[in-house]
């Protein structure tokens, strides 16, 4: 079985300030990843995923995310904090080996920008 | 670009009614999802769809039924709506194949009031 673990339910940054949200899983193989973003009353929209290949990938928005299989870790950085980037967070995992492929969602982070 | 649609964004229902969500999706993709969304709870699943008439539970089926009649069409049911039904639904699609990873593709999501 697959789970996805978001530390911490709330990240305060100031603007300007690097923003790093933590996402660990746990899986027998290795998993697709993904970020997705939720503005208020709104769907959640892809940020950036990780399949295979480079594990450093880059999203929309400035963001990115490295997949570090030794940590099981796909934390999601950006250097530079904006306003606009104030919304909730979700890492998600699918683990597609077997024919099994439904996304598994961690509860969330998130995310305040102060002036 | 995928376009998931949800028939209404914002419900509100009485106690005991029937209650309808239509999702429609453009891009043929054979998966299909409802989640309801909670705050401090995340994304937790309702239930899912492989192909046409096929459903399969999710993580919290209890109190809702799933139609799947054509391929672009996932319908939730609420049988009786109760107030512990109120939240936010979401409807997602999405495709496991050599070019799509499996990642959902998310509509606005319908927020149900049950008084």
């Amino acid at each position: 079985a697959q789970s996805v673990t978001q530390l911490g339910s709330h990240v305060s940054v100031s603007e300007g300030a690097l923003v790093l949200l933590r996402c660990n899983y746990s899986s027998s193989v290795p998993p697709y990843l993904f970020w997705y973003v939720q503005y208020p009353n709104q769907g959640l929209q892809l940020l950036l995923k990780y399949t295979t290949g480079a594990t450093l990938v880059k999203g929309i928005n400035g963001f990115e995310a490295e997949f570090k299989k030794s940590e099981t870790s796909f934390h999601l950085k950006k250097p530079s904090a904006h306003m606009s980037d104030a919304a909730e967070y979700f890492c998600a995992v699918i683990l597609v080996s077997g024919g099994s492929y439904i996304p598994t969602f961690g509860r969330g982070t998130s995310l305040i920008v102060h002036p | 670009d995928v376009k998931v649609t949800q028939s209404s964004r914002y419900l509100v229902k009485r106690t005991g009614e029937k209650v309808f969500l239509e999702c429609v999706q453009d891009m043929d993709h054979e998966n299909m999802f409802w989640y309801r969304q909670d705050p401090g709870l995340g994304l937790r699943l309702i239930y899912f769809s492989y192909d046409v008439k096929m459903k399969e539970k999710g993580d919290i089926p209890e109190g809702y039924s799933v139609s799947r009649e054509k391929k672009e069409r996932f319908s939730l049911i609420l049988e009786s709506a109760s107030t512990n039904q109120t939240s936010m639904y979401l409807c997602a699609s999405s495709s496991i194949s050599d070019r799509e990873s499996g990642e959902l593709f998310f509509g606005e999501g319908s927020r149900l009031t049950v008084l």
